[in-house]
């Protein structure tokens, strides 16, 4: 049971460039989440997914986009890097919106030069 | 006015020391609240629930006054482990969970 997975666990990437930012998981939950997170600031809801072929804005959505490609997997893209796109990326889950408990994979660190 | 704020710290304690934290919240209609730990370089991960009836779960207790709009944890007995970053986390409703920026404890031998 590996609970939430994110891949890469690293990136640096070139204003402009392109990237797609993965995450799944295992615990058979509904609803995942994409979640930036910056130097004094907690984290902000990018997009989500409260159930399978469903996905919502959250608080920071511009210049992302997402697709929930089954119940498992959650998938975060960049289409033209920018350096204030350059954070810390969380994937959460949990078994369905508003749930008590959030569940995070173990982030992506991303630079964008 | 952030929607959910806590001082950042650094709290540093010796070990066995008991430390609190505050945190406030602006939006009157949230409901419910948490306790998230946060180590280092890794993932948030849930630390516990708040009830406004207060709540113990070992060394740890959590308090919630919701007039005041006011959100604490209490740790007692300070261990060389409880070193994180501490979340307070609100929920108003259906998606919207907020986070708040942390606050960073050090427990030092």
């Amino acid at each position: 049971n590996a609970g939430v997975t994110q891949t890469p666990k690293f990136q640096v990437l070139k204003t402009g460039q392109s990237m797609t930012l993965q995450c799944a998981q295992d615990m058979n939950h509904n609803s995942m989440y994409w979640y930036r997170q910056d130097p004094g600031m907690g984290l902000r809801l990018i997009y989500y997914s409260a159930s399978e072929g469903t996905t919502d804005k959250g608080e920071v959505p511009n210049g992302y986009n997402v697709s929930r490609l089954n119940k498992r997997e959650f998938s975060l893209r960049l289409e033209s890097a920018a350096p204030s796109q350059t954070s810390v990326y969380f994937c959460a889950s949990s078994l369905r919106v508003g749930d008590n408990e959030q569940f995070f994979g173990p982030g992506t660190r991303l630079t964008v030069l | 006015r952030k929607e959910v704020e806590q001082d950042p710290g650094p709290f540093n304690v010796p070990e066995g020391a008991t430390v609190a934290f505050n945190c406030t919240y602006s939006n009157s209609a949230s409901q419910s609240f948490f306790w998230y730990r946060q180590d280092c370089r890794k993932e948030p991960k849930l630390l516990m629930s708040v009830y406004s009836s207060g709540n113990e779960d070992g060394r740890f207790t959590a308090q919630l006054n919701r007039a005041s709009q006011y959100i604490s944890l209490l740790i007692r007995d300070s261990k060389l482990s409880d070193s994180a970053t501490y979340l307070c986390v609100v929920a108003v409703g259906g998606f919207k969970t907020i986070f708040g920026a942390g606050t960073r404890l050090f427990v030092k031998a």
